[in-house]
């Protein structure tokens, strides 16, 4: 089976610009998690999408956004871009969320 | 709430050394326990995971975990150092039920010296 990818690798943007990033799941995966990982505060959890609802979701501002799509692939949507958006943006599918996750390789979001 | 403590932010070893990577966790019931590994410029693989069955549970690369009730404790072993085994290690909590999201620590970077 392919991995879980994350489009686009790396991006740059400017304050107060808006910014979408992808997530394809691994094939069967129905649950996808995204991730903002920072050197500061480390690996902290946004959402969580299951069958195109969300199920969870971190203590993020609302600008930070997601959805779901039919065929389980995932965006997340960042409006008004500060410059602590800054991080790698980490995205996870699973079959069973406590069981295991399998996480893409990051998109990475440069704030200038 | 579960929570994960990694002692030590920065772990530094000789080749062919002892890696010992500390992980302790807080939950009211025992969990489901996660070891991941990070390489520069990459997501996050899965080393290891503790799902209620044997206590020592052995990953990949040579890694294992040893589950301690007594100590709420987790911590990640290799018996020897490889270069390769340079990286950032995340310990990380699930409940055994329900579809709450995993929980991680802040990570240990793990240093390999020649």
């Amino acid at each position: 089976k392919a991995g879980v990818t994350q489009t686009p690798r790396y991006l740059i943007k400017t304050r107060g610009q808006q910014v979408t990033l992808s997530c394809s799941p691994i094939s069967g995966h129905r649950s996808v998690s995204w991730y903002q990982q920072t050197p500061g505060q480390g690996l902290q959890f946004l959402f969580e999408y299951f069958s195109e609802t969300q199920r969870n979701k971190g203590n993020f501002p609302g600008r930070f956004s997601g959805r779901q799509f039919s065929n389980s692939r995932s965006e997340m949507n960042v409006s008004t871009l500060e410059l602590g958006d800054s991080a790698l943006y980490l995205c996870a599918s699973s079959e069973v969320v406590r069981v295991e996750q399998f996480f893409g390789p990051g998109t990475r979001l440069t704030v200038l | 709430a579960q929570s994960v403590t990694q002692l030590g932010s920065h772990v530094s070893v000789s080749e062919g050394a002892l890696v010992l990577l500390r992980c302790n966790y807080s939950s009211s019931v025992p969990p489901y326990l996660f070891w991941y590994v990070q390489y520069p410029n990459q997501g996050l693989q899965l080393l290891l995971k503790y799902t209620s069955a044997a206590t020592l549970v052995k990953g990949i690369n040579g890694f294992e975990a040893e589950f301690k009730k007594s100590e709420t404790s987790f911590h990640l072993t290799k018996p020897s150092a490889h270069m390769s085994d340079a990286a950032e290690y995340f310990c990380a909590v699930s409940a055994t039920s329900g579809n709450t999201p995993l929980v991680f620590g802040k990570g240990t970077r793990l240093s390999v010296i020649a």
